[in-house]
C-alpha cells in the first residue's frame, strides 16, 4: 500500500526567504506526483504536477523535481511571501488502473512578515 | 471557468440521519471524483467517475455511502445512518477529458463540512 510522508509538518519563516517542502513516497511505480495548496477552509489548488517520465517542473516562484527511484519529491519556493501562507500537499496517483491519489497530511507553511 | 461548486458548504446533522451532497465540475469536465479529508489529514479517494459511469470505488466507501452522476454532469454522495466518524469535509474534483487521466491535473471544489452530532 502506497504511503506518502511529508517533512516537516509545519514551518515558519520570514519573508524573502528561500524554502524547501518535502515528500517521500513507498512505492516508486507512479505515474505522477502532484503538489497542492489549501488555504484554511478552502478546497485544493493545483500547483504543479510531475509525469514520471520528468524530472522537474516550474511555475513562477515554484519548482518541484522528482526522483522516482528514491521516492522522493521537494517543493522549492523562491523569494517567499506572506500570501505563500498554506498547507502544501504533495500526493501520488500509482495508475496501474486506479485514478486515486494517495495525499501525504502536507506541511503548514507560515511566512512572517 | 466558474469552478468545481459543491452544495452545501456546511452540514450538521444528527446521528442516524441521511445526508446528499451535490457537486457541480466545471463544464466539459468529464472526470469526477469525490475525496474525504478529516482534521489535520490529506484527502482520502472515496470514488471516481468517468462521465456517468462510476469507474473505482475505496474500500472506505461502505454500504451507507452511494454516489450517482446520472447524466456524466453533476454528482451526488449520499450517506444514510450517519454515524459521529462521518465527519469530515466531502471533496469534489474534476478534471478534464481530453488528455489522460493520469496526467491531467485534479480542480477542487470547496468542500462540504459535515458535522454530526
Amino acid at each position: 500500500k502506497q504511503e506518502v510522508t511529508q517533512i516537516p509538518a509545519a514551518l515558519s519563516v520570514p519573508e524573502g526567504e528561500n524554502l524547501v517542502l518535502n515528500c517521500s513516497f513507498t512505492d516508486s511505480a507512479i505515474y505522477n506526483l502532484q503538489w497542492f495548496r489549501q488555504d484554511p477552509g478552502k478546497g485544493l489548488t493545483s500547483l504543479l504536477l510531475i509525469q514520471s517520465s520528468q524530472r522537474e517542473q516550474t511555475s513562477g516562484r515554484l519548482n518541484a523535481s522528482l526522483d522516482k527511484s528514491s521516492g522522493r519529491s521537494t517543493l522549492y519556493i523562491a523569494a517567499s511571501q506572506p500570501g505563500d501562507s498554506a498547507t502544501y500537499l504533495c500526493a501520488v496517483l500509482d495508475g496501474a488502473g486506479s485514478y486515486q491519489l494517495t495525499f501525504g497530511k502536507g506541511t503548514k507553511l507560515s511566512v512572517i512578515p | 471557468d466558474t469552478g468545481v461548486s459543491q452544495d452545501p458548504r456546511h452540514k450538521i446533522t444528527k446521528r442516524g440521519q441521511n445526508v446528499t451532497f451535490r457537486c457541480d465540475p466545471i463544464s466539459e469536465h468529464n472526470r469526477l471524483y469525490w475525496y474525504r479529508q478529516t482534521l489535520g489529514q490529506g484527502p482520502e479517494f472515496l470514488t471516481y467517475f468517468q462521465n456517468e459511469a462510476q469507474l473505482e470505488k475505496s474500500r472506505l466507501l461502505s454500504d451507507r455511502f452511494s454516489a450517482e452522476r446520472p447524466k456524466g454532469s453533476f454528482s451526488t454522495l449520499e450517506i444514510q445512518r450517519t454515524e459521529q466518524g462521518d465527519s469530515a469535509m466531502y471533496l469534489c474534483a474534476s478534471s478534464p477529458g481530453h488528455s489522460s487521466a493520469y496526467n491531467s491535473p485534479l480542480h477542487f471544489g470547496n468542500g462540504t463540512r459535515l458535522t454530526v452530532t
